[in-house]
């Protein structure tokens, strides 16, 4: 089944400590995308990547670093620099161009140890 | 900032009844779309409506898109307890990127 997988579902953070979260698909997507949602709010967006080895900083990108060395991956690491990481962070792919969906991992939590 | 804004923050209704949810917007957009999200899941596509569309029919949810008001509309025709979750509308930014902006929701309840 083609999808989007997010690993791990839950994360704690001790305080200093970079983490990484995974973000995996299978859709054959040109373009991957990282949001936070915090409790009872809309997403916003991290970081996005249109195609491989190329990315660029949304709108709360500080304390937060991407890479995109393969079509299928795209981790996220949490620094020590966000000092406010609690939140949920979900994943998304979509196809290049324009009018698309965006289709959705099932999104890791994050927490302050 | 263009992030739409939902209308209500939360909605509680019986089940078979009809659930309307109201999306407005800032900027000129390409297109809108509505997304679901059930607790502590990710966000499931719903349907998408391109600007020059003014009404779209997914099943039983109907959208409809007013440029000119810059305002979205999702009905939910006869309420099923699982269709409880938060919708959200998002909107795309003209910049090539498929970029897309979120509101911060509808809570809907549906009671049994």
């Amino acid at each position: 089944d083609g999808g989007i997988t997010q690993s791990p579902k839950y994360l704690f953070r001790k305080e200093g400590q970079n983490v990484t979260l995974s973000c995996e698909q299978n859709l054959n997507h040109d373009a991957m995308y990282w949001y936070r949602q915090d409790p009872g709010q809309g997403l916003r967006l991290i970081y996005y990547s249109q195609i491989v080895n190329d990315f660029q900083k949304g709108d709360i990108a500080e304390g937060y670093s991407v890479s995109r060395e393969k079509k299928e991956s795209f981790p996220l690491t949490v620094t020590s620099a966000q000092k406010n990481p609690t939140a949920f962070y979900l994943c998304a792919s979509t196809w290049g161009h324009s009018n698309q969906p965006q289709h959705f991992g099932d999104g890791t939590r994050l927490s302050i140890l | 900032s263009q992030q739409g804004e939902e209308d209500p923050q939360a909605l509680s209704i019986q089940e078979g009844e009809n659930a309307t949810m109201n999306c407005s917007y800032k900027t000129s957009i390409n297109n809108l779309q509505w997304y679901r999200q059930n607790s502590g899941r990710g966000l499931v596509h719903l349907i998408l409506i391109r600007s020059n569309e003014r009404e779209k029919h997914s099943g039983r949810l109907r959208v409809t898109l007013d440029t000119s008001k810059k305002s979205s509309s999702l009905l939910i025709t006869a309420s099923r307890a699982a269709d409880t979750a938060s919708y959200f509308c998002a909107t795309d930014a003209w910049t090539g990127a498929n970029n897309l902006f979120f509101g911060t929701g509808t809570r809907l309840t549906v009671i049994p």
